[in-house]
């Protein structure tokens, strides 16, 4: 069965802080790693990750993908308060095209 | 770029009661839709997968005759739960990916449908 684990579940850092959320895999037939933020609303897309080793970059977030060790990390530098927020990882399947959810890392920032 | 129209946002009902949700692609024509749903403090978790033209295909442990999809045209896929419970109450969201964009762009999603019964 395709699952997907994230960790840590929860964060709570201070602003400016950098934060490393991580993601493993196990999907059957793998096509792509998604990562989403999610505030009160549905999920917004953040990443999307095909090649192993190749970081992908938007402002201050960055994020990698390791297919020999069917992981991906999300970093976050500088965080502010609006970084806050549940932050999904999804692998995809080839065929499907379905994603399967991790449970998700609630990241909290203070100021 | 793609989007993905989802309403109603908000539901609020009797138990009983048979609830529809629409899920639009706004831009784009999509042979297939996902339906998810999201119980509180919970990851998503994919219902069923609606294809146009032809019959859903539902994950297991999702009842089909209680949630009932209908993909009846290229834009437009509606998921109506039948009989809705308390234990119904959830957050539904639907997705859809451009197929002439496939390699390259990833699933979008609805805003999301709270459905609350009472």
């Amino acid at each position: 069965e395709d699952k997907v684990v994230q960790s840590p579940l929860s964060l709570v850092v201070h602003e400016g802080d950098t934060v490393t959320l991580n993601c493993s895999y196990e999907v059957t037939n793998f096509r792509s790693l998604l990562w989403y933020k999610q505030e009160k609303k549905a999920p917004t897309f953040l990443f999307m990750l095909t090649s192993s080793g190749i970081e992908k970059k938007s402002g201050r977030l960055s994020s990698i993908l390791d297919k020999k060790e069917l992981s991906s990390i999300l970093n976050i530098t500088a965080t502010q308060t609006g970084d806050s927020a549940i932050y999904l990882c999804a692998g995809e399947n080839q065929g499907a095209q379905k994603l399967v959810f991790g449970q998700g890392t609630r990241l909290t920032i203070n100021p | 770029g793609a989007v993905v129209s989802q309403h109603p946002s908000r539901v609020i009902c009797k138990s009983g009661t048979s609830v529809k949700i629409e899920c639009r692609s706004l831009d784009f024509q999509a042979t297939t839709m996902f339906w998810y749903r999201q119980f509180p403090k919970q990851s998503l978790m994919l219902m069923a997968t609606s294809n146009e033209g032809s019959k859903a295909t539902y994950e297991q442990g999702v009842e089909k005759d209680k949630f009932l999809i209908n993909h009846a045209s290229l834009t437009l896929s509606t998921l109506t739960v039948t009989s809705a419970h308390p234990e119904d109450s959830s957050f539904y969201i639907c997705s859809a990916r451009d197929p002439a964009a496939y390699s390259n762009q990833p699933q979008h999603f609805g805003d999301g449908t709270r459905l609350s019964i009472l």
